[in-house]
């Protein structure tokens, strides 16, 4: 079954750097996965797509603080030089045979 | 700009109907699939459903919990998709996104799609 599993929080400074982690399920280790971010009482918005290898394409506007990388079954999304506005919710999302599915997101609070 | 609008959200009772419209501007609506995500209030984003482009048969798959009570369907003559919303539960109850879908894939044969559009939503409360 294919499944995407965050961590519900995770928090760091103003200015500082984070990582956010998002792991396939097994079995699905080579999958491509979409990054989104969702700021309160907002709708989503597209961050990027990353493939197993690392690489990744951002969406429009995404600021170059925003990348992407992966380790095996393991999808990261690194935010530097936090700023209060990446205060959000933010959602993995990738892609099965016939559905989509979302991890269950990982709220970042900036400290 | 690209831009994709959702519309037709409102109070309903339990057992009803209702059917969203998303309006989309700025791109080839046919070349794209579309999905419909929604959020109930206070948990995470679920999928719901999604409608292939006509180019690859256009296909439709919905989540199993909607299955049999809501229809996706698209005009690619007036850019819209929508989302036909029967037998409706109070666990409904959520902001339903329009996303558009962009196709990704390998040399090898991998392909997979990705949302790299999206609405603002439009509220559905399903009450008594």
């Amino acid at each position: 079954q294919l499944v995407l599993t965050q961590s519900p929080s995770a928090s760091a400074s103003l200015g500082a750097s984070v990582k956010l982690t998002c792991t396939l399920s097994s079995g699905h280790s080579s999958y491509a996965i979409a990054w989104h971010q969702q700021q309160p009482e907002k709708g989503p918005r597209y961050l990027m797509i990353l493939s197993t290898d690392g690489s990744h394409t951002k969406g429009d506007g995404i600021p170059d603080r925003f990348s992407g990388s992966s380790s095996g079954a393991e999808r990261y999304l690194s935010i530097s030089s936090l700023q209060s506005e990446d205060e959000a919710d933010y959602y993995c999302q990738t892609w099965g045979t016939g559905i989509q599915v979302f991890g269950g997101g990982t709220k970042l609070t900036v400290l | 700009e690209v831009q994709v609008v959702e519309s037709g959200g409102g109070l309903v009772q339990p057992g009803r109907s209702l059917r969203l419209s998303c309006t989309t501007s700025g791109f080839t609506f046919g070349d794209y699939a579309m999905s419909w995500v929604r959020q109930a209030p206070g948990k995470g984003l679920e999928w719901v459903g999604f409608i292939r482009s006509k180019i690859y048969g256009g296909a439709i798959e919905y989540a199993a919990s909607v299955k049999g009570r809501f229809t996706i369907s698209r005009d690619d003559s007036k850019s819209i998709a929508y989302l036909q919303m029967d037998s409706l539960k109070t666990e409904d109850t959520a902001v339903y996104y329009c996303a558009r879908d962009k196709l990704g894939g390998n040399p090898d044969g991998y392909y997979y799609y990705y949302m790299d559009v999206w609405g603002k939503g439009t509220t559905v409360t399903v009450s008594s």
